[in-house]
C-alpha cells in the first residue's frame, strides 16, 4: 500500500504566476488535509475536503488560494498570482472515514523567486 | 480553540544520554495528543498518540510519553538517544468528535552530538 504521495517535491515560481500542487492520497483514505509549514514555524491547517466537497477551509487565505478533491484523481491546492510569502512546505496528508490518524505525505516544498 | 506550546525550540544532547521534549497544550474540549517526527527534507512521520486508556504511551524507535491532564501536558522521553533521532519534533491536539484536524506546535529541534 503506497503512502501518500505529493508531486512535485520541489516547485519553483516566479511571482504572479500560478502554483499546482497535487495531493494522492493512501488507498482507502477519502478525507485529505492541507497544511502549510512556513520557516521557523509548525505546520497550519489550510483545509479539509472529502471527495468532490470542501467539508472546512477555515485556514485557507481568503484570495488566490483554492483546493479540490475530484470525483477522480488527486486533491490540488492551487495558488494564484504567488507572491515570495507563499514560500513554503505544503503537507498533504489523509486518513480513512473516522480515523483520527493522519497520514503525511513527503510534502512539496514552493519557493517564489 | 485549540493551542500547542512547545518551550524548547532546540534540545541539545549527547549520545547515548536521556532526552525530554516538553509540549503543553490549551483546549476546552478533550483532546487526542500526538508527536510527529520530521527528518531533514522529509513529511511527518508519526511517533506516537494518545487517543484514551493508559497515560503512559510508548511509540517507535524507543520514544514514549505521558499524558498528564491536571498539566495539560504530554512530554515525549526517551532513555537513550542516538545520532539518528536528530530531527524535528512536533507535538499536536486535534478535538475527538469529526474530522480531525491537527493543532501543531511549533517543533523542537533535538540535536544528538557525539
Amino acid at each position: 500500500n503506497a503512502g501518500v504521495m505529493q508531486n512535485p517535491r520541489h516547485l519553483v515560481r516566479r511571482r504572479g504566476q500560478e502554483a499546482r500542487l497535487r495531493c494522492s492520497p493512501m488507498k482507502g483514505h477519502s478525507h485529505v488535509y492541507w497544511y502549510r509549514q512556513l520557516p521557523e514555524e509548525g505546520l497550519k491547517f489550510m483545509v479539509y475536503l472529502q471527495k468532490e466537497n470542501i467539508i472546512d477551509e477555515s485556514g485557507m487565505p481568503k484570495e488566490r488560494f483554492s483546493a479540490e478533491f475530484p470525483k477522480e484523481g488527486p486533491s490540488i491546492l492551487r495558488i494564484q498570482q504567488v507572491v515570495r510569502g507563499d514560500s513554503a512546505a505544503y503537507f498533504c496528508a489523509s486518513s480513512p472515514p473516522g480515523n483520527s490518524e493522519q497520514y503525511f505525505g513527503p510534502g512539496t516544498r514552493l519557493t517564489v523567486t | 480553540a485549540q493551542s500547542v506550546t512547545q518551550l524548547d525550540s532546540q534540545v541539545p544532547v549527547f549520545e547515548e544520554a536521556p532526552v525530554e521534549l516538553r509540549c503543553n497544550y490549551s483546549s476546552s474540549v478533550s483532546v487526542y495528543l500526538f508527536w510527529y517526527v520530521q527528518y531533514p527534507n522529509q513529511g511527518l512521520q508519526l511517533l506516537l498518540k494518545y487517543l484514551s486508556g493508559s497515560t503512559l504511551v510508548k511509540g517507535i524507535n524507543g520514544f514514549e510519553a505521558e499524558f498528564n491532564k491536571s498539566q495539560t501536558s504530554f512530554h515525549l522521553r526517551k532513555p537513550s538517544v542516538h545520532i539518528s533521532d536528530t530531527a524535528e519534533y512536533f507535538c499536536a491536539v486535534s478535538g475527538l468528535s469529526g474530522y480531525s484536524t491537527l493543532t501543531f506546535g511549533k517543533g523542537t529541534m533535538l540535536l544528538v552530538s557525539p
